[in-house]
């Protein structure tokens, strides 16, 4: 049973740029959620994804977005990258039907110059 | 809002210590408490989730968590730490909208 996975694993990119992240959710697993972990700190909720809508968002600028589709898999969108941008974005996947409990991906590394 | 508070930024054990991290949050109602472990590099892997019931919840790896109400707590605790134990240690809480909260984490050394 394959776990959350993401794409790709690290990545670097320039000011301004734009970056997109992908993640396929566990088998069974129907919710996808994205948290940006900045060095030393803990994961910060960015948003929720849930019926290919976001159904839930972090205090994150319209710079981020996402999507779902329907095979559940998500990707994440970072426009006009920042330094402060440089972070692990963690996915994350659950089973919205009666379970809170979310499983994590490995991350993908975003460092941007 | 929910929030998360990991007192210790930094304990150091020895192998076959035992090792308590501590977690308080603030949340009116009840809460969904976590514990997830973070090796260097790494994603998160969850250790245990407290969601209702008996207060002391058995986890992976012979950890274990007590919530304590009274106290908005939600210590970890092993008895015997092993080397490999050795990592970063998130507690999180779920206020049933399905965003976990975090806190800053706890890293780990285990000395020999």
């Amino acid at each position: 049973d394959a776990g959350v996975t993401q794409s790709p694993t690290h990545l670097i990119k320039t000011r301004g740029q734009q970056v997109t992240l992908r993640c396929s959710p566990k088998s069974g697993h129907d919710t996808v959620s994205w948290y940006q972990q900045a060095l030393g700190q803990g994961p910060q909720f960015i948003f929720q994804y849930y019926e290919e809508e976001e159904r839930q968002r972090g205090n994150f600028p319209d710079r981020f977005s996402g999507h779902q589709f329907p095979n559940y898999s998500s990707e994440l969108n970072v426009n006009a990258l920042l330094l402060g941008d440089s972070a692990l974005y963690l996915c994350a996947s659950s089973a919205l039907t009666g379970s809170e409990t979310q499983y994590f991906g490995p991350g993908t590394r975003l460092l941007v110059l | 809002a929910q929030s998360v508070t990991q007192p210790d930024i930094h304990i150091t054990v020895s192998e076959g210590a035992s090792l308590e991290l501590r977690c308080n949050y603030s949340y009116g109602a009840t809460p969904y408490l976590f514990w997830y472990v973070q090796s260097p590099g790494q994603g998160l892997q969850l250790l245990l989730k407290y969601f209702s019931g008996d207060t002391l919840v058995q986890g992976i790896k012979g950890f274990e968590a007590e919530f304590k109400r009274s106290q908005s707590s939600f210590n970890l605790r092993k008895p015997s730490v092993h080397w490999s134990d050795a990592a970063e240690y998130f507690c999180a809480v779920g206020a049933g909208d399905y965003k976990l909260s975090f806190g800053a984490g706890t890293t780990v050394t285990v000395r020999a």
